[in-house]
């Protein structure tokens, strides 16, 4: 079945300081690939995606890179801010397509950036 | 921006008891899920709905869950009679279907506490 793996946290960094949260992922076919973002006391909210091989989404300076190689799909920021703060799960939905596919999640990893 | 809006925030029942969680998908949505989050682990599929029937469902969405859209705007999950096991996040999401990877659009979810 599919499943996704990702770094266990807390992650706490320095304000300007690099970041990468590692995901790699186990699926049959050419999945979609997905960073979601949990703000304290909020939901989830997309970040970025990727449908292909050597694809990079990308969004308020984060990036990721699909590599169906090593099948991972790596969250990166060059300089974290305190505003960064919340919990990261990688997903991903089986197929590119459009219509009814479940997402899988990872377990999530906290980042607490500090001043 | 439309989103996905969820009540109530948080539902404290006994066990045994039955609870109605409400969801309002994005209103040209066409594909609505329920996922939930148990504290410390993986947010997980739990049912995905279209065209007025249920299209996949995991294993954990037993006879004792059930989902209807009652009227043009809501999205319900109702779980018969609760068990302290259910104690979860439960989020609510919805995707158009019109365009892949036809994102998912998720709610700021549910705590619900059986006690």
């Amino acid at each position: 079945g599919n499943s996704v793996t990702q770094m266990e946290g807390p992650v706490t960094l320095s304000e300007e300081a690099f970041l990468t949260i590692n995901c790699t992922y186990t699926a049959t076919g050419y999945p979609s690939l997905f960073w979601y973002v949990q703000y304290p006391g909020e939901g989830l909210q997309l970040l970025l995606k990727a449908t292909k091989a050597d694809d990079k989404g990308s969004n308020k300076g984060f990036e990721a890179t699909y590599r169906k190689e090593t099948t991972s799909f790596h969250l990166e920021k060059g300089s974290v801010q305190v505003s960064d703060s919340a919990v990261y799960f990688c997903a991903l939905k089986a197929g590119s397509g459009a219509g009814s596919y479940q997402l899988t999640f990872g377990k999530g990893t906290k980042l607490s950036v500090i001043p | 921006e439309p989103e996905v809006t969820q009540t109530p925030s948080h539902q404290v029942t006994q066990m045994g008891q039955e609870v109605i969680l409400r969801c309002v998908p994005i209103s040209n949505h066409l594909y609505f899920y329920w996922y939930r989050q148990i504290l410390g682990q993986k947010v997980e599929f739990l049912v995905s709905f279209y065209n007025n029937e249920i299209s996949e469902k995991s294993e954990i969405f037993d006879d004792q869950f059930s989902v209807e859209r009652p009227d043009g705007s809501n999205f319900t999950l109702k779980i018969r009679s609760t068990k302290l096991e259910d104690s979860a996040m439960y989020f609510c999401a919805s995707s158009s279907g019109t365009s892949p990877p036809d994102t998912q659009y998720f709610g700021p979810g549910t705590r619900l506490t059986v006690l």
